[in-house]
C-alpha cells in the first residue's frame, strides 16, 4: 500500500516565525514530489516542485532525502497569507499520485 | 485563460438517483482525472485519463464510472450514488508532454447523498 504521511497539525506561528514541515513516503518506486497548498475548501494549487539538489522560491525551500523517503518544506519570514493546509505529494511514473493528509498552517498576528 | 471547470458546483441528491458530474480543461492536456476529499483521509484518486479512450482505476473507484471521448472532457458518472459517496471532489489535468509538472485541479463539487 503506497501512503504519505504527514502530520495533520495544526501549527501555530506568529508572523515573521520559521516553519517547517515533513512528509514521508513509503513507495520507494516514487519519482516526483511536490508540495500543494489548499485554502479552506478550495482547490489544491501547485506550491512547489520537490528535487534531491532542493530547490528553493522566495521564502519557501522543498528538500528530497530519497535514502530516508522524506521530504520536506521550510516556510521562512510566515506571513499571516500562508495559513492553509499543506499536501505533500508522491509520483510514481505518469499517473499514480499519492497525496498525504495534509498539515495545516495557522500563521497569527 | 487556462483552467479546469467542473459542474455542478453543489449537489444534493438521493440514493440511487443517477448522476454525471462534468469536468473540462481547456489546456489540451492528456491526462485527466477525479479525486474525492474527505476529511480525516485526504485526497484519494477514483479514476484517471491518459488520453481519449484510456481511462483506468485509481484508489477508489468503486461506485463510480468515467469516460474519456474527447480529449478536453471527463465526466464522473455515479449509476446509483450511495450516503458514502457524499464527499469533495476534484477533477484535475495535467500535460504529459512535460512531465508530471503540475495538476490544475477544478474547483471541486460538493455532493451530498441522502
Amino acid at each position: 500500500r503506497k501512503e504519505v504521511e504527514q502530520d495533520p497539525g495544526p501549527f501555530n506561528v506568529p508572523e515573521g516565525a520559521t516553519v517547517a514541515f515533513n512528509c514521508t513516503y513509503s513507495n520507494s518506486a516514487s519519482q516526483s514530489f511536490f508540495w500543494y497548498r489548499q485554502d479552506c475548501r478550495k482547490e489544491p494549487k501547485l506550491l512547489m516542485s520537490v528535487y534531491s539538489s532542493g530547490n528553493e522560491d522566495g521564502r519557501f525551500t522543498a528538500q528530497l532525502n530519497r535514502a530516508s523517503q522524506y521530504i520536506s518544506l521550510l516556510i521562512r519570514d510566515s506571513k499571516l497569507s500562508d495559513s492553509a493546509t499543506y499536501l505533500c505529494v508522491a509520483v510514481e511514473g505518469y499517473s499514480t499520485l499519492t497525496f498525504g493528509k495534509g498539515t495545516m498552517l495557522l500563521v497569527s498576528p | 485563460e487556462a483552467q479546469v471547470t467542473q459542474n455542478p458546483r453543489y449537489l444534493i441528491t438521493v440514493t440511487g438517483k443517477k448522476l454525471t458530474v462534468t469536468c473540462s480543461q481547456n489546456m489540451n492536456h492528456e491526462y485527466m482525472s477525479w479525486y474525492r476529499q474527505d476529511p480525516g483521509l485526504g485526497l484519494r484518486q477514483i479514476y484517471y485519463s491518459m488520453n481519449v479512450e484510456v481511462t483506468d482505476k485509481g484508489d477508489v473507484p468503486e461506485g463510480y464510472k468515467v469516460s474519456r471521448k474527447e480529449k478536453r472532457n471527463f465526466p464522473l458518472i455515479l449509476e446509483s450514488p450511495s450516503p458514502n459517496q457524499t464527499s469533495l471532489y476534484f477533477c484535475a489535468s495535467s500535460s504529459l508532454l512535460t512531465g508530471q509538472d503540475e495538476q490544475y485541479f477544478g474547483p471541486g463539487t460538493r455532493l451530498t447523498v441522502t
